[in-house]
């Protein structure tokens, strides 16, 4: 199973809003509704902010909002904070085998 | 409050064995499946494999079949990783996670355990 794709790096400056995308195929995301983001800061564990497409779970903030079109998956991070400076990952779970799981590479956000 | 809490670093050799562990608190253990995830110096998240304590139904990513063993005492609310014998390219950082069966919420995730292996 081969990883899901996302560009390597984003940036944006504070206040503006950035998307990042990860790019499946029809064995996982498109025919998927289990895509997740997770945000990892330095040498921190992953912290899921995003999960079933575009629930958040409690407590993260509503600056983060995910959503899905065919073989892509979007993260959208609106009013950016140096905070949201991380990397972030997202998931599918695999069609024929809804025990697996696929990430993607990462994406390093920097925010200027 | 729902936990996962990994044993502490660990330095080996190559050729030697080693068994990591992830304790749950907090929620039924046996209800949900336990994951593991492997993150290699400077490099992204992989899937490993996952363990159903309730009933220790294992399933491996086929990267990692028959690399790893992973298995769980449900009596302690405690999941393993090991390995039989290490080699240089296992050192990474790993995480435990639990894993629900009909949501994508894998969460929450252990701190992560360290293992280098070096001679």
């Amino acid at each position: 199973q081969s990883a899901l794709t996302q560009p390597a790096s984003v940036s944006g400056s504070p206040g503006q809003s950035i998307t990042i995308s990860c790019t499946g195929t029809s064995s996982d995301i498109r025919d998927s509704n289990y895509v997740s983001w997770y945000q990892q800061h330095p040498d921190k564990a992953p912290k899921l902010i995003i999960y079933d497409v575009s629930n958040r779970p409690s407590g993260v903030s509503n600056r983060f909002s995910g959503s899905k079109s065919g073989n892509t998956a979007s993260l959208t991070i609106s009013g950016l904070q140096a905070e949201d400076e991380a990397d972030y990952y997202c998931s599918s779970y695999i069609i024929t085998n809804t025990l697996d799981v696929v990430f993607g590479g990462g994406t390093k956000l920097t925010v200027l | 409050e729902v936990q996962l809490v990994q044993s502490g670093a660990e330095v080996k050799k190559p050729g030697e064995f080693l068994k990591i562990s992830c304790k749950g608190s907090g929620y039924r253990f046996t209800s949900y499946w336990i994951g593991w995830v492997r993150q290699m110096p400077g490099k992204g998240l992989e899937w490993m494999g996952i363990i159903y304590p309730g009933d220790s139904d294992t399933r491996y990513s086929p990267s990692f079949q028959g690399q790893v063993t992973i298995s769980a005492d449900k009596s302690i609310s405690t999941a393993y990783l090991q390995w039989s014998s290490l080699k240089a390219s296992d050192s990474a950082m790993y995480y435990c996670v639990r894993r629900p069966t009909d949501t994508s919420n894998i969460d929450p995730w252990g701190q992560g355990t360290l293992v280098t292996v070096s001679s």
